[in-house]
């Protein structure tokens, strides 16, 4: 079956940097892009942008260009979220996720000096 | 950017009522339209993909209708697991976008 696995929850300081990683199993993992989602607490379903699995080619949104990076390990068929110079307000949880409807099941990054 | 404006952002229900939850694009968006619903502490799930078609394993009482700029998730007689946010998402432009989401809870 379709599984998007990610790593595990991160603690980190400000200006720290972060990588999540997503682990894709049961298909292709080239035949579809995959996309970011951030989730502050309490709040709700921000898009980051998404990357193209066949080319490499990432797409953020503007919410998200300069400090977040999408990049692939396509022998492994995993997608990794780097998000660098960690600040308080990037404290949330991230999803992968690819269409149609199969999501990670997140990770939590908290944000703490 | 498209955006998503859902309403209402709550809505306080008893269980066995039926309900409509809307979604507005700010532009026309064909029916590339897709509902979540999101439990404390969970993924979002889907429930219904490119406006009205459903998905396997979601329940019949769940269905969308909708297009252009006006779509709408519709829940018949509304049961205790259905308490949740519901989003609405989308993929009419490449930079997807998700509305702010609807709670409904138990009146």
């Amino acid at each position: 079956q379709i599984q998007l696995v990610q790593s595990g929850p991160e603690l980190k300081k400000p200006g720290e940097s972060v990588k999540i990683s997503c682990k894709a199993s049961g298909y292709t993992f080239t035949n579809y892009g995959m996309y970011w989602v951030k989730q502050a607490p309490g709040q709700g379903l921000q898009y980051m942008g998404w990357i193209n699995t066949e080319t490499g080619k990432p797409t953020y949104a503007d919410d998200f260009k300069g400090r977040f990076v999408f990049f692939l390990e396509t022998s492994a068929s995993t997608a990794y979220l780097q998000i660098n110079n960690l600040k308080n307000e990037d404290m949330a949880t991230y999803f992968c996720a690819r269409n149609p409807g199969y999501w990670g099941q997140g990770v939590m990054v908290t944000v703490s000096s | 950017n498209i955006v998503l404006t859902q309403s209402p952002a709550t809505l306080s229900v008893t269980p066995g009522e039926s309900v409509s939850l809307s979604c507005r694009a700010s532009q026309s968006i064909s029916t590339s339209i897709h509902w979540y619903q999101q439990k404390s502490n969970e993924s979002p799930r889907l429930l219904i993909k490119y406006a009205s078609q459903s998905i396997s394993g979601i329940p019949s009482r769940f269905s969308g209708s909708g297009s252009g700029t006006d779509f709408t998730l519709s829940i018949n007689r509304v049961e205790s697991e259905d308490f949740s946010i519901y989003y609405c998402q989308q993929s009419y432009s490449s930079l997807y976008t998700f509305g702010a989401g609807t709670k409904l809870e138990l009146k």
